[in-house]
């Protein structure tokens, strides 16, 4: 089996910058994902290969992986940012693909 | 845009058989990926598999031995089959187009649209 371990909650100020990381020891050599799930609402793509942004997604969006850590910042958070962010990737092998168990972000 | 809707029974019994069908609307399903994931209610998202319309498919080892995806071409959709259901397997089932990218070193697929999700109960 495979994890990707992300922190349960994290809590910033409107307009403060919200980080959210996501340990597993194949990131070194595989790209993470991420994904902002409103209440809801289905899963929605916000950082794709690590730090690439879909379109439609705000610039204070974005994504780095070092080491066995990839991050999603958000900065300058806003209160329509609240969600659940996930975070996707695989195992050494390439076969199994997990999701972190989710970081809630609350923003006031 | 394409979109993507999820269909089936929203309650099977325990040791049957939950079939779920995902059409696919505006877009074809050849040329891309087509993934399933469940969420039981209040936890996370879990990965069950992934189907292309050549019928390659990669399942999650935990759920590999009851788990059967195929891509239809003809009617535009791809299916999920879930044998021997338990309580368990009680959750929102979400279907997504997936992407498969080629880095550096590895290959990578990643969902870039999803449905809306369709509830499944497994109850007796």
């Amino acid at each position: 089996s495979y994890e990707l371990t992300q922190p349960p909650s994290v809590s910033v100020s409107p307009g403060q910058t919200a980080r959210i990381t996501c340990s597993g020891d194949a990131l070194p050599k595989k790209y993470a994902y991420w994904y902002q799930q409103k209440s809801g609402q289905a899963p929605v793509l916000v950082i794709y290969e690590d730090i690439k942004r879909p379109s439609g997604i705000p610039e204070r969006f974005s994504g780095s992986n070092s080491g066995t850590v990839a991050t999603l910042t958000i900065s300058g958070a806003q209160v329509e940012d609240e969600a659940d962010f996930y975070c996707y990737s695989t195992d050494n092998s390439g076969n199994l693909w997990v999701f972190g168990g989710g970081t809630k972000l609350t923003v006031l | 845009h394409v979109q993507l809707q999820e269909s089936g029974p929203g309650l099977v019994k325990p040791s049957e058989t939950l079939s779920l069908s995902c059409t696919v609307s505006s877009g074809s399903v050849t040329d891309y990926y087509w993934t399933w994931i469940r969420q039981p209610a209040g936890k996370g998202l879990e990965w069950i598999g992934r189907a292309y319309s050549s019928g390659d498919t990669n399942y999650n080892p935990s759920l590999k031995s009851r788990v059967t995806m195929s891509v239809d071409t003809s009617e535009n959709q791809f299916s999920l089959r879930l044998t021997s259901v338990t309580a368990a397997d009680t959750a929102v089932y979400y279907c997504a187009r997936t992407l498969g990218v080629s880095g550096a070193s590895h290959y990578s697929y990643y969902m870039d649209v999803w449905g809306k999700g369709t509830t499944v109960i497994v109850s007796s």
